[in-house]
């Protein structure tokens, strides 16, 4: 498996601002994906952070919105913009080693939107 | 397109019973992968199991089991002699192909009471 952070854990953002999601990995993996929980609810994927090129967005999300980066293979950023209270979510970064299909998720990052 | 059902919204057991979370699961590819997670109330998804669609073996370790039925496209999780610790939300999630994008089913929360 892989250790993975997420950066920061928690916070409270006021609407209209953007926040930024950090995803550390402790080893290289192959792919890495951004998921949403929201309140009580299951978890949607956003997109598939690919590395050095655009992320792969799914139908929903958009990359205005939501834009990731993924300078290499263990890093990978999310930027939450322009939020509004729908926004206040369990934002998961989640990893795929080797091909085991053994899919590894961060602790996640709490925001609230006020 | 892919679906995952968790028909039991909630269950709550008393310690030591034993409690079994239903996974019914859809897909075209004859080649997918399935997973348990575990999310406690701290919000981290915890990895319990992957199950490949050509190993129809059903596995158990410690007091976890699971049985994988491709007949009736189930994949169900029990629980033997559960415990307080036990108490979380179980997610049920598919993947096929070569995207590794997993579809998850909406849950099961479990709550084991003294």
């Amino acid at each position: 498996s892989a250790v993975i952070s997420q950066k920061p854990s928690r916070d409270i953002c006021q609407r209209g601002t953007s926040l930024t999601i950090q995803c550390q990995v402790d080893s290289q993996v192959t792919m890495m994906f951004w998921y949403r929980q929201q309140p009580g609810q299951s978890l949607t994927l956003i997109a598939t952070a690919n590395q050095g090129s655009e992320a792969t967005y799914e139908s929903g999300f958009v990359i205005d919105k939501f834009p990731i980066s993924r300078p290499n293979l263990t890093f990978s950023t999310l930027t939450v913009s322009n939020m509004s209270p729908e926004d206040s979510s369990i934002y998961l970064c989640s990893v795929l080693t080797g091909l085991s299909y053994e899919q590894y998720f961060g602790p996640g990052t709490r925001l609230t939107v006020t | 397109a892919q679906k995952v059902t968790q028909a039991q919204t909630e269950i709550s057991v008393v310690e030591k019973e034993d409690v079994t979370l239903d996974c019914v699961y859809e897909t075209r590819d004859t080649t997918y992968y399935l997973f348990w997670y575990k999310q406690p109330p701290s919000g981290e998804l915890v990895f319990l199991i992957r199950r490949n669609s050509f190993d129809e073996q059903n596995e158990i370790s410690g007091r976890y089991s699971w049985n994988f039925q491709k007949s009736t496209s189930s994949f169900n999780f029990t629980i033997t002699a559960s415990q307080v610790v036990d108490s979380a939300v179980y997610f049920c999630a598919l993947t096929s192909g070569t995207a590794s994008k997993l579809t998850f089913g909406t849950g099961t929360r479990l709550q084991v009471t003294l």
